[in-house]
This record gives structure tokens, C-alpha cells and sequence, in this order.
């Protein structure tokens, strides 16, 4: 099973600023088959990032997500007030389908 | 366009089973399999186990083996996850979602609320 670990676990930032979240898997993601998405509360997920590097369909270009094998970024440029979420990593290359525990990135 | 439509809130009594429906449109059911994907209150997304509509076959995760089990009805292209012996620890929002294979289209989830 690949586990995902995420950090840091809350990440504390003002609108306008840049977040960097982290996702580190325990063994290499084949075919960078990693995704990032969005969550808040009361809400699906969201998908931003497939492929590692890959937006989907309708995300704007402040996100941006890098990496490959076991160390992935995913990078919001300049934070709007509605990015302010939870959000997870997950690798779908290799069942279980595992999901990182999550980032929170609140107001500070 | 894309949707994945679940069925409504369910209350379950402690040892009772639920069932879940995910219902497809807007693409070919049977091209693409659908998982489905747990959260426990205040809590992370947990992966239950996959499902593909066109061979029926299934895949589950360890944690959930012999108590869940995904079906599908191609003629309603409708997903089915029951799960079976509940507990309350098994309280939680039930997703299921599209594999392109990323998880790309979730449903809107259903709450399942186990207690006595």
C-alpha cells in the first residue's frame, strides 16, 4: 500500500500570498498517476490536479502542481479568500486508492 | 454534461445493512469504473473499493472486505455499495466518483448515520 503524508497540517496564510503544500508517498507513484483536490466544508471533493502537474477542466492558473516519484507540490500562487479549504493528495496508479490526510490552509 | 447523482440521508440501527445508490448521465456508463470513497465526521477520505460497469468486476480495500459489496444496473446505469454489519464507527459521508482513471466527477454524497 502507498501511504501519502501531507504536510504541514494547517498551513496559515492571508489572501494574496503563496501556499506550497507538500504530499511525500512511501514508494514511487507510477506514471505520476498523483491528483490534488479541493474540499470544503459540507462539500465533494474537488478535482484540481491529476497527473501531477495536470489542471482540470475550469481550475484557474494559480494552481499548479509539480513532482514526480515520491515528492509532490501542489502551489497556489496568490491566495483567494475561496481557497481557503482542505486539501488532499492521492494516488490512484495502484489499488488501495490511497489518500494523503489532508492540509488544511485556513486565514490566518 | 457529467453527473453522479446518490441517493438520499439514511439511519441505520447497529448490525443493519445500507445501501447507496450512485446513478450516471451524461457519458457511456460502461466505459469507466466508479469508486467509492468514505469520510468519517471531521475526518479524512478513505477509499473503499472500486467498481467496473462493464465486466461487474470489483475491487475492495482490506479494511472492508466481506462487508461491502458494489453492484451496478447497466439498464439504469445506476452503482450500488451496501455495506453490511454497521457500526457506529461507520457513521460518515459515502462518495462514490468517476475514474478517468483520476477521481474526476464525485457524487454529492450521502450521509450514513449509524446509532441505537
Amino acid at each position: 500500500e502507498i501511504v501519502l503524508t501531507q504536510s504541514p497540517g494547517t498551513l496559515s496564510l492571508s489572501p494574496g500570498e503563496r501556499a506550497t503544500l507538500s504530499c511525500r508517498a512511501s514508494q514511487s507513484v507510477r506514471s505520476n498517476y498523483l491528483a490534488w483536490c479541493q474540499q470544503k466544508p459540507g462539500q465533494a471533493p474537488r478535482l484540481l490536479i491529476y497527473g501531477a502537474s495536470t489542471r482540470a477542466a475550469g481550475i484557474p492558473d494559480r494552481f499548479s502542481g509539480s513532482g514526480s516519484g515520491t515528492d509532490f507540490t501542489l502551489t497556489i500562487s496568490s491566495l483567494e479568500p475561496e481557497d481557503f479549504a482542505f486539501y488532499y493528495c492521492q494516488q490512484y496508479t495502484s489499488s488501495p486508492y490511497t489518500f494523503g490526510q489532508g492540509t488544511k490552509l485556513e486565514i490566518k | 454534461q457529467v453527473r453522479l447523482v446518490q441517493s438520499g440521508a439514511e439511519v441505520k440501527r447497529p448490525g443493519a445493512s445500507v445501501k447507496v445508490s450512485c446513478k450516471a448521465s451524461g457519458y457511456t456508463f460502461t466505459n469507466y469504473y466508479i469508486h467509492w470513497v468514505r469520510q468519517a465526521p471531521g475526518q479524512g477520505l478513505e477509499w473503499m473499493g472500486i467498481i467496473n460497469p462493464s465486466g461487474a468486476t470489483t475491487d475492495y480495500a482490506q479494511k472492508f472486505q466481506g462487508r461491502v459489496t458494489l453492484t451496478r444496473d447497466t439498464s439504469t446505469s445506476t452503482v450500488y455499495m451496501e455495506l453490511s454489519s454497521l457500526r457506529s464507527e461507520d457513521t460518515a459521508v459515502y462518495y462514490c466518483a468517476r475514474a478517468y482513471p483520476h477521481f474526476d466527477y464525485w457524487g454529492q454524497g450521502t450521509l450514513v448515520t449509524v446509532s441505537s
